[in-house]
């Protein structure tokens, strides 16, 4: 089956550390986006990639990165310099550009230990 | 501020009624989409409607789009407990290359 799939489910980071969220997908699309979801929230979009090796900066970018160096891949690095990084992420693809639909992993939760 | 925007945030119905949600957003589109969420996973897409329609059906779904109002709402029919969950609706604004999504309506459906 074809599809996007985000691990861990649930992360837990220290004060001061860089965590990774992973995003696979098999669908063979181009595009990939990253978005965060706060409790009771819409999302919020923080990096999405267009192509591989190419990547731009949402709404939300700051204390976050990411890489795109294959199309099936697009981690997430939550920095230490992220001061409010508890929320629910969001990773999904779409075939071409930002007006096709997207197809959604079912997310990674991130808490403060 | 966001692109789109749901009314109401929240509505409770018994099975079997209708479920309209609203949604306004503030620039020209190419398309609107509409997305289910589950509690605690990830969305799925439900319908898209392109600005130059007016009307949609998919099963249980209707959607009507006003480009002049700047406005879109999402009918489900005869609902059922299975349709509780949260629903966005999601367009791409102009000068943007990614969807914004609303805050989202919170549909309960009492069996």
């Amino acid at each position: 089956d074809g599809g996007i799939t985000q691990s861990p489910k649930y992360l837990f980071r220290k004060e001061g550390q860089n965590v990774t969220l992973s995003c696979e997908q098999n669908l063979n699309h181009d595009a990939m986006y990253w978005y965060r979801q706060d409790p009771g929230q819409g999302l919020r979009l923080i990096y999405y990639s267009q192509i591989v090796n190419d990547f731009q900066k949402g709404d939300i970018a700051e204390g976050y990165s990411v890489s795109r160096e294959k199309k099936e891949s697009f981690p997430l690095t939550v920095t230490s310099a992220q001061k409010n990084p508890t929320a629910f992420y969001l990773c999904a693809s779409s075939e071409g550009g930002g007006n096709q639909p997207q197809h959604f992993g079912d997310g990674t939760r991130l808490s403060i230990l | 501020s966001q692109q789109g925007e749901e009314d109401p945030q929240a509505l409770s119905i018994q099975e079997g009624e209708n479920a309209t949600m609203n949604c306004s957003y503030k620039t020209s589109i190419n398309n609107l989409q509409w997305y289910r969420q589950n509690s605690g996973r990830g969305l799925v897409h439900l319908i898209l409607i392109r600005s130059n329609e007016r009307e949609k059906h998919s099963g249980r779904l209707r959607v009507t789009l006003d480009t002049s109002k700047k406005s879109s709402s999402l009918l489900i029919t005869a609902s059922r407990a299975a349709d509780t969950a949260s629903y966005f609706c999601a367009t791409v604004g102009t000068g943007r290359r990614a969807l914004t999504f609303g805050s989202g309506t919170r549909l309960q459906v009492q069996p």
